[in-house]
């Protein structure tokens, strides 16, 4: 079991909005300012898309964005793309643990 | 750019080794904290363990601590994993993680994995 909780599924179609949530607690989302969200295509690496609750990294469309709210951390895609299809994973700073960074189980986002 | 490859993933027994290894290249290697991370087929993310740029601190999650050793060297800008007395719950697929500078907890850039399978 992760330690951030992930819907399993999401999906939107094409155009539209779509938010991702991370819920955590308060000795790691709702604590610090150090969410991270990870876009995952099959068979292919990890790429960051927002670090540092709503920092995006260059290169990374407008269209993802992230906020936090307590303990639950949420990732925005608005303008829906097929080219979203895929898994997307949260990660928080932990002060629970030695490795000081959590991830959560993951979501997988489709396009219809 | 930035490239992370890594490579000696297989099929294992209980019991046995393996040793993983991730070729950096595009950024000065020895200047980055490196990590591996796995994921369990159909599974989430586990960070398994991480050492510091100049390899003086190192830590291990708790499932694999006594068993993986995590290593580099910088003047082959190489990131290794000895995975030991490896067993069936270490099955996953094995990411070589850059641990982001400009970014605060945040891994910037990651390999494709090397995908290790440990069965009789």
């Amino acid at each position: 079991q992760s330690a951030l909780t992930q819907p399993a599924s999401v999906s939107g179609s094409p155009g539209q909005s779509i938010t991702i949530s991370c819920t955590g607690t308060s000795s790691d989302v709702g604590g610090y300012n150090y969410v991270s969200w990870y876009q995952q295509h099959p068979g292919k690496a990890p790429k960051l898309m927002i670090y540092e609750v709503s920092n995006r990294p260059s290169g990374v469309s407008n269209r993802f964005s992230g906020s936090k709210s307590g303990n639950t951390a949420s990732l925005t895609i608005s303008g829906l793309q097929a080219e979203d299809e895929a898994d997307y994973y949260c990660s928080s700073y932990t002060s629970s643990s030695t490795l000081n960074v959590v991830f959560g189980g993951g979501t997988k986002l489709t396009v219809l | 750019q930035v490239q992370l490859v890594e490579s000696g993933g297989g099929l294992v027994k209980p019991g046995g080794s393996l040793r993983l290894s991730c070729a950096a290249s595009g950024f000065t290697f020895s200047d980055y904290y490196m990590s591996w991370i796995r994921q369990a087929p159909g599974k989430g993310l586990e960070w398994v363990s991480y050492i510091s740029s100049s390899g003086s601190t190192i830590y291990y999650a708790d499932s694999v601590k006594g068993r993986f050793t995590i290593s580099r060297d910088n003047a082959k800008n190489s990131l290794y994993l000895q995975m030991n007395s490896l067993r069936a719950e270490d099955t996953a697929v094995y990411y070589c993680a850059r641990w982001a500078i400009v970014a605060t907890c945040t891994f910037d850039y990651w390999g494709q994995g090397t995908l290790v399978t440990v069965s009789s």
